[in-house]
């Protein structure tokens, strides 16, 4: 049983230009979770969604930044005209039902020049 | 005032010592979480606990619900068990803590 895929694991982008975000999750997982880590800070986490379904969005910055989980494929964390900020390694976690052990991916380097 | 404390926040530890992070929170939970972020930066979910004890090997997490109140301990370290400690809550939120940077000395 393959664990959580993210791809790429490194994405250089130029300010403006758009960054996607892959994870897919374990086999048997309906539940995804995004997180990011910036520079020398902690995990904050970004967005829950369920198969077709954002259910907490609340970490989410209101703007240039969403999340899908469509009903085939990985979950894709979208970020629109990226900004030097958005700099970070974005990890997504999956867990077979809320609440359960979240497994975490190896995460995504977004560098932005 | 952060919603989830972690005490300390850099830890050297000799080789064989025991080891207790500790993790305070302040909002109601489901579910406290501890994470281990290996020097590489992978992440690792060592526990998910609601209420008492759970061991795996070396690793033994308490909680305390009323005293909103969680601790990791290491029994016989390792200098493999160099690595950031998380804990997180969840419920009708999730929270992480700063982490607790370990470093075990040979």
């Amino acid at each position: 049983n393959a664990g959580v895929m993210q791809n790429p694991r490194h994405l250089v982008r130029r300010r403006g230009q758009e960054a996607r975000l892959r994870c897919s999750p374990m086999k048997g997982h309906s539940h995804v979770y995004w997180y990011r880590q910036l520079p020398e800070e902690g995990l904050k986490f970004m967005v829950y969604l369920q198969k077709e379904n954002i259910i907490d969005e609340s970490g989410m910055p209101k703007e240039r930044f969403s999340a899908e989980f469509p009903k085939e494929g990985p979950s894709i964390l979208r970020i629109q005209q990226v900004v030097r900020g958005d700099s970070a390694a974005y990890f997504c976690a999956s867990s077979p039902g809320v609440w359960e052990t979240q497994y975490f991916g190896p995460g995504t380097r977004l560098l932005v020049l | 005032k952060n919603e989830v404390e972690q005490s300390p926040q850099n830890l050297t530890a000799q080789e064989g010592e025991f080891i207790t992070i500790n993790c305070s929170y302040s909002v109601g939970i489901s579910a406290l979480h501890w994470l281990q972020q290996h020097p590489g930066g992978g992440i690792v979910s060592l526990f998910m606990l609601s209420s008492g004890k759970k061991k795996h090997g070396r690793l033994i997490a308490t909680i305390n619900i009323q005293e909103k109140h969680s601790s990791l301990h290491i029994t016989a370290s390792h200098p493999r068990d160099s690595a950031v400690y998380i804990c997180a809550s969840t419920g009708n939120q999730f929270y992480f803590g700063t982490g607790t940077s370990l470093t075990v000395i040979p």
